[in-house]
């Protein structure tokens, strides 16, 4: 059974500190990932894409990718009270033929 | 534009009972991609088609079937339902129907099955 998986949290992070948000995977062959944001009550968006090894950095967002030890990281420079969502981390299978997501960390950030 | 619809928003059924859950992609999008969301949990990956054909399928019984029209839309329906059908279920459509772009994602459809 490939898995994915996250610390269910919650993580509870200051305004203006940085949030890292962990993942592991179980495919070694996977080689997309990707980080979707969900409000309570709302649907899952799309973050941050990764598909090679190394950093990826967008706005306030870094994603990491490290194929070797099977992680994706996500960190979020000077959290905002709006970044309190759960973070779902997700990754293709190798066989290319399904999306696999985590179980979602919950991220808090307190003023 | 508008985003990805489903209808109905929420639904109760009973056990043993039928359900059809209904999608329609953004306009331009050719992929459709149906998701199971348990409370507490990440969305599980129930099918995806691609112009009319499934692409991808996920660990459902045979109970879940779907199927996608020509103007894209898609329905998911399910039947004999069980308690533990009780879920959201999100669809999401993407333009080319490969795994690794981005997905955009429906409100949902609250199924509660008593």
């Amino acid at each position: 059974q490939k898995e994915v998986e996250q610390n269910s949290g919650p993580l509870s992070v200051p305004e203006g500190a940085i949030a890292s948000l962990n993942c592991t995977y179980s495919d070694r062959g996977s080689q997309s990932f990707f980080w979707y944001r969900q409000y309570s009550g709302k649907s899952p968006e799309l973050i941050m894409s990764i598909y090679s090894n190394g950093d990826k950095e967008d706005g306030r967002f870094t994603a990491q990718l490290n194929k070797a030890s099977q992680y994706v990281s996500l960190l979020i420079r000077d959290s905002q009270p709006s970044d309190s969502a759960t973070y779902l981390c997700a990754g293709v299978d190798s066989s290319a033929s399904k999306i696999i997501f985590g179980s979602g960390t919950r991220l808090s950030i307190r003023p | 534009d508008a985003g990805v619809t489903q209808s109905p928003t929420h639904l109760i059924k009973t056990r043993g009972q039928q359900v059809t859950l209904r999608c329609s992609p953004i306009s331009g999008h050719k992929s459709v991609s149906w998701y199971q969301q348990v409370l507490g949990q990440g969305p599980q990956f129930i099918f995806q088609y691609y112009e009319k054909e499934e692409r991808g399928r996920g660990n459902f019984p045979d109970r879940f079937s779907a199927r996608q029209f020509p103007n894209y839309s898609s329905e998911l329906n399910v039947n004999a339902l069980l308690l533990g059908d009780s879920a959201l279920y999100l669809c999401a459509s993407s333009k080319d129907g490969t795994f690794d772009e981005k997905l955009f994602f429906g409100s949902g459809t609250q199924l509660s099955v008593l």
